[in-house]
């Protein structure tokens, strides 16, 4: 039983560039979330998935940034033009999404991002 | 805007004693959930509180929460060195698992 996966764990890119991460959550889970979380702080909500619909969009998900689920299952965040302010960890994480009462969200290992 | 805050932000406290951790939120919330995490890692679920007077229990560890007060508690008991991460709460608005609200965090450090 594997749990969340992300690829890269690390990147470190230059100012400007264009990055993109990639999540893989637990095999038939429908919900698909991305957090981002700066040092010291607790994370923060960017977007969530039901299936291959984006659902809701957080204020700090800028025009550079976007988000897709095609096939409902992986789900890439990419991040274009980036900048300083961009570094963070991206976590993903995902849920069963049928609305099970003990429901919770299973966290990945995150993918740290460092621009230069 | 919900606003979720923890205190202490910080805690140091000896092996054997007893401590707690306190999680206000600002909004109605259907539910509350504590997480885990070591320093590098992802975090870890440990409780999902649904009802008001609700308690959870899992080894040294128990959580409550009360929803009138807007507040839950992660109650420490005989700390051991392994307890020693940074504890997160977070409340979900929506009935449904949606967005979570993080607060700050707490970083617990356990002296032998």
């Amino acid at each position: 039983d594997t749990g969340v996966s992300q690829d890269p764990r690390h990147k470190i890119t230059k100012r400007g560039q264009n990055v993109t991460f990639r999540c893989d959550p637990i095999s038939e889970h429908n919900r698909l979330y991305w957090y981002r979380q700066t040092l010291g702080q607790g994370p923060e909500f960017l977007t969530y998935f039901q299936n291959e619909a984006q659902l809701e969009k957080s204020r700090l998900l800028s025009d550079r940034f976007s988000a897709e689920r095609p096939k409902g299952s992986f789900s890439t965040l990419e991040i274009q033009r980036t900048e300083q302010g961009d570094s963070a960890m991206y976590l993903c994480a995902s849920s069963p999404g049928a609305g099970g009462y003990q429901e919770t969200q299973y966290f990945g290992p995150g993918t740290r991002l460092l621009v230069l | 805007e919900l606003k979720v805050e923890q205190n202490p932000l910080f805690l140091s406290m000896q092996e054997g004693k007893n401590y707690t951790i306190y999680c206000n939120y600002s909004t109605t919330s259907d539910r509350l959930y504590w997480y885990r995490q070591d320093p590098g890692k992802s975090l870890e679920s440990l409780f999902v509180l649904l009802s008001n007077g609700a308690v959870k229990q899992e080894g040294r560890l128990m959580a409550s929460l009360d929803t009138k007060a807007r507040l839950s508690t992660l109650h420490i008991t005989a700390a051991v060195h392994d307890l020693s991460a940074t504890y997160f709460c977070a409340v979900d608005r929506n009935f449904g698992n949606e967005k979570l609200t993080f607060g700050t965090g707490t970083r617990l450090t356990i002296i032998p």
